[in-house]
């Protein structure tokens, strides 16, 4: 079925620095959202995108809906404590409903 | 109550008896969705639902089994399941199944599973 390539799969980051992951597709998709997790709970939507080359952010998180429409970023700027978590990437091909989600990028933040 | 609840949040069952998930959304959303989390891998659809009927079963054993009473309510009832089928299981609603600007999907918290 179709997949999502999100890298890195984990990150063990200082407190205060940046933070980038991506997610990539063999396919060109029409939606990328960004999804976070925090532990015992549900993923919360973050950021979404609908057009190629948006640039959308929310707070310190920045996100960028590929020119290709086959990838997407998420960057978080000092990072802080409470940004530990399970971020995933989702999309929505050109001719579908169902989102396909990526695996996951796990963040640990050392204080 | 706000959101998309789950109950139970935790499960432990053996394999030969029978539960069942319950999810409730109180935001007034048509489409109501089932989702496996295994661990280190992409969320799986189960099913989704849109006004109470089902509109997608991606392939998923008998043993799990669906329903939608109203748009408000989706529950999963669960029999003769095997260990390998603990996992996470969420529940999300949408104003549709087709998304787009203010009609992406909203989980719940999730019900961990463990079948022994």
């Amino acid at each position: 079925g179709q997949q999502l390539n999100q890298s890195p799969q984990s990150m063990f980051i200082q407190e205060g620095e940046d933070v980038s992951m991506n997610c990539t597709s063999s396919s060109i998709f029409n939606t990328w959202l960004w999804y976070k997790q925090d532990p015992g709970e549900g993923p919360v939507l973050l950021i979404a995108l609908y057009k190629a080359g948006e640039l959308t952010s929310n707070g310190r998180l920045t996100a960028q809906f590929g020119i290709t429409r086959k990838d997407s970023f998420l960057n978080i700027s000092a990072s802080i404590p409470s940004d530990v978590g399970i971020y995933f990437c989702a999309g929505r091909r050109e001719y579908g409903n169902k989102l396909v989600f990526g695996a996951g990028t796990i963040l640990r933040v050392k204080s | 109550e706000t959101g998309v609840t789950q109950t139970p949040r935790h499960l432990v069952m053996g394999m030969t008896n029978k539960k069942s998930l319950k999810c409730e959304q109180h935001l007034g959303h048509n489409a109501m969705y089932w989702y496996k989390q295994s661990a280190k891998k992409p969320l799986e659809l189960m099913f989704v639902y849109n006004f109470k009927e089902q509109t997608e079963n991606n392939s998923v054993p008998s043993r799990f089994s669906p329903e939608c009473p109203n748009s408000s309510h989706l529950f999963l009832h669960l029999h003769t399941l095997q260990p390998e089928d603990s996992a996470l299981y969420l529940c999300a609603s949408s104003r549709s199944p087709t998304g787009g600007y203010y009609n992406e999907q909203f989980f719940g918290p999730g019900t961990r599973l463990t079948v022994l």
